[in-house]
């Protein structure tokens, strides 16, 4: 599996926008970089997800590089409820050996400070 | 819409005993995925299941088995509890195998 690095700790303040790195330098080109978050002691909670294009919903945006070595994920005006764990994953189409499975890494631990 | 669903939300067992967990997905997923949470670590990734059978299996120790049922239902089993297993174990339901996954609030085991 294309490994992810991510700053341990970041901090925001309310209503400014979180911008959370990730890098994954080793990714190929039938492997998708998904966010999930999660909030102390709650399931994971899925994000957002793309493959080269950048991607946008309620949540969030996800900006790829164009060599998709790197990623951002942006929360435009973070929340004190956007506190938790940001997980960056690569995740391999069919019949990639990271195929179905999420493989987590350690995340970076959001904080958003009034 | 109902999410998904585990129980029980809390455990506690003894060493070697065994436990069976609990798993309803979102209605019309097909697939329930199981990962083991130990404090401080991500998820990491135990079994994968669509359509009642098996599609993917982590690094866990044969202790570990799971199902799937018609109703696409599952159950994670743990043998022979060790001390370590202590950890949330969460359940993640998808339409089909590479879809998002949306993940259940978890059930945490205690093994004293």
């Amino acid at each position: 599996d294309a490994k992810t690095t991510q700053p341990t700790s970041m901090d925001c303040a309310e209503g400014r926008a979180a911008n959370l790195p990730c890098n994954h330098s080793t990714i190929s080109g039938n492997e998708y970089v998904y966010w999930y978050r999660q909030i102390h002691s709650q399931g994971p909670q899925y994000i957002i997800h793309g493959l080269k294009n950048n991607e946008t919903n309620e949540m969030a945006s996800l900006i790829i590089t164009e060599d998709r070595k790197s990623s951002t994920l942006i929360l435009p005006h973070a929340t004190l409820r956007d506190t938790a764990v940001y997980y960056c994953i690569v995740r391999g189409l069919a019949g990639g050996t990271s195929y179905g499975k999420l493989t987590f890494g350690q995340g970076t631990i959001l904080t958003v400070h009034p | 819409d109902a999410g998904v669903t585990q129980s029980p939300t809390h455990l506690i067992k003894t060493r070697g005993q065994h436990v069976t967990l609990r798993c309803s997905p979102i209605s019309g997923h097909k697939s329930v995925s199981w990962y083991q949470q130990v404090l401080g670590q991500g998820p990491q990734f135990i079994f994968q299941y669509y359509e009642k059978e098996e599609r993917g299996r982590g690094n866990f120790p044969d202790r570990f088995s799971a199902r799937q049922f018609p109703n696409y239902s599952s159950e994670l089993n743990v043998n022979a509890l060790l001390l370590g297993d202590s950890a949330l174990y969460l359940c993640a339901s998808s339409f089909g195998i590479s879809y998002e996954q949306y993940f259940g609030p978890g059930t945490r085991l205690t093994v004293t």
